[in-house]
């Protein structure tokens, strides 16, 4: 059974608009969750995080927003760009890290 | 379940000990890789491998060394580590080294004593 799920495999979104890319998870022992950022041919790199003890959490033109009592997370990407066009993983950790399966973001010229 | 497995699940051991982490995966994925995940850190890629050939290795000490004997396992042998090694050591694989979509393992965490 997934304990981190990425509901949506895709998303497409006009340049410009507001992306929001959804992470539901089952464990309530989740202490940390973390987005990473993967292009083709690279590793997954790091975007931004947020503790258990916050609901919200901004790094530029990324907020990264936690509910706790729906054990769902998203983040929000305003605006969108080209450049943005990528896989996102979502991950949450308490001994160990739980990736989800991860969603393509394409963004539209 | 990602279909990537990783053995053991937690380890400790000293300074002077050797031992080695294994991952497996029956995906039929061709590209494998290790990650070092320290604690509220970003994750750092380690190793690339594809068709069992290692493409990258991101500056990391000789004391971790990777293995690779088929398209399946990836092993991490590790000796002399400094306590500032503990870490979860995560394994993934993707079809092919420049695919999009990697399935991670759980992770071993190591702890150096």
């Amino acid at each position: 059974d997934q304990q981190v799920k990425q509901n949506s495999p895709s998303l497409s979104v006009q340049e410009g608009r507001i992306s929001i890319l959804n992470c539901d998870y089952t464990n309530s022992m989740f202490d940390y969750f973390l987005w990473y950022k993967k292009y083709p041919a690279e590793g997954p790199t790091f975007l931004i995080s947020i503790s258990s003890i916050k609901d919200k959490n901004e790094d530029g033109r990324f907020t990264v927003f936690l509910n706790k009592s729906a054990k769902h997370l998203s983040l929000h990407i305003v605006p969108s760009q080209p450049g943005d066009s990528a896989v996102y993983f979502c991950a949450a950790m308490d001994d160990k890290i739980i990736f989800g399966k991860g969603t393509r973001l394409h963004i539209l010229p | 379940e990602t279909g990537v497995t990783q053995t053991p699940r937690h380890l400790v051991m000293g300074m002077t000990n050797k031992k080695s982490l294994k991952c497996e995966q029956h995906l039929g994925h061709n590209a494998m890789y290790w990650y070092k995940q320290s604690a509220k850190k970003p994750l750092e890629l380690m190793f690339v491998y594809s068709l069992e050939e290692r493409v990258e290795n991101n500056s990391v000490p000789s004391r971790f060394s990777p293995e690779c004997p088929n398209s399946s396992h990836l092993f991490l042998h590790l000796h002399t580590l400094q306590p500032e090694d503990s870490a979860l050591y995560l394994c993934a694989s993707s079809q092919t080294q420049g695919d999009t979509e990697a399935f991670f393992g759980q992770g071993t965490r190591l702890t150096v004593v």
